[in-house]
């Protein structure tokens, strides 16, 4: 069985400090590893995934398969990055497992 | 990517009646699916929906509270029946596969 653990359910920083926001996965396989992102008033979107070791809007995540996580960081937060972030996995049924999600206020 | 168009975008239903979701995509795609998403909940999958046969449902969900049908590959449908105020949640159509998902916007139900 595949799981996906989001320990926070509300992140609050301030502007300019830095953010990770953690991912803790279970699985036996290789996982594809996903971070999706809900502004407010819009649809949930893929925001990165590990296979493409990007960075997108300054956010990075890389998957450490010793410690089983995905977490998901960025050294300075700014206001628009408030949201709600999604941790998900994919196996090899590619339906994703989500966690809880965390919600992320960045205050100015 | 898929371009996913789900209506109502939110609807508020008396207890006992049954409100249909609508789940249109601008491109043929293999699998369609359906969830629930609750305040502080994770995305709770409801089932697959198949193109051609029944859908598959998630442990918890069974077909005669939540029917569901796809017609052809752009298209489903999701009832949510004999609604009870527990039924108030967000409810998104997603689809694949591709090991990205894409949603559409949502259906907010407010059941009183």
């Amino acid at each position: 069985a595949q799981r996906v653990t989001q320990p926070e359910k509300l992140l609050s920083v301030f502007k300019g400090a830095p953010v990770e926001l953690k991912c803790n996965y279970s699985y036996s396989g290789s996982p594809e590893l996903f971070w999706y992102v809900q502004y407010s008033r819009q649809r949930l979107q893929l925001l990165l995934r590990h296979i493409s070791r990007e960075s997108i809007k300054g956010f990075t995540a890389d998957l450490n398969k010793g410690e089983t996580s995905f977490h998901l960081k960025k050294p300075f937060a700014q206001e628009e990055d408030s949201a709600m972030y999604y941790c998900a996995l994919s196996g090899g049924s590619y339906i994703p497992t989500f966690g809880r999600g965390t919600s992320l206020i960045v205050h100015p | 990517s898929a371009v996913i168009s789900q209506k109502p975008s939110r609807d508020i239903c008396q207890r006992g009646t049954s409100l249909t979701i609508q789940c249109q995509v601008d491109s043929q795609v293999t699998m369609m699916f359906w969830y629930r998403q609750q305040p502080g909940q994770s995305l709770t999958l409801i089932a697959t929906a198949n193109q051609g046969s029944e859908a598959t449902y998630e442990s918890g969900f069974v077909i005669d509270k939540f029917p569901i049908s796809r017609p052809n590959l752009t298209f489903s449908t999701l009832t949510v029946s004999n609604m009870s105020p527990e039924d108030s949640s967000i409810y998104l159509c997603s689809v694949g596969p591709n090991t990205e998902a894409f949603f559409g916007q949502g259906t907010r139900l407010t059941v009183v």
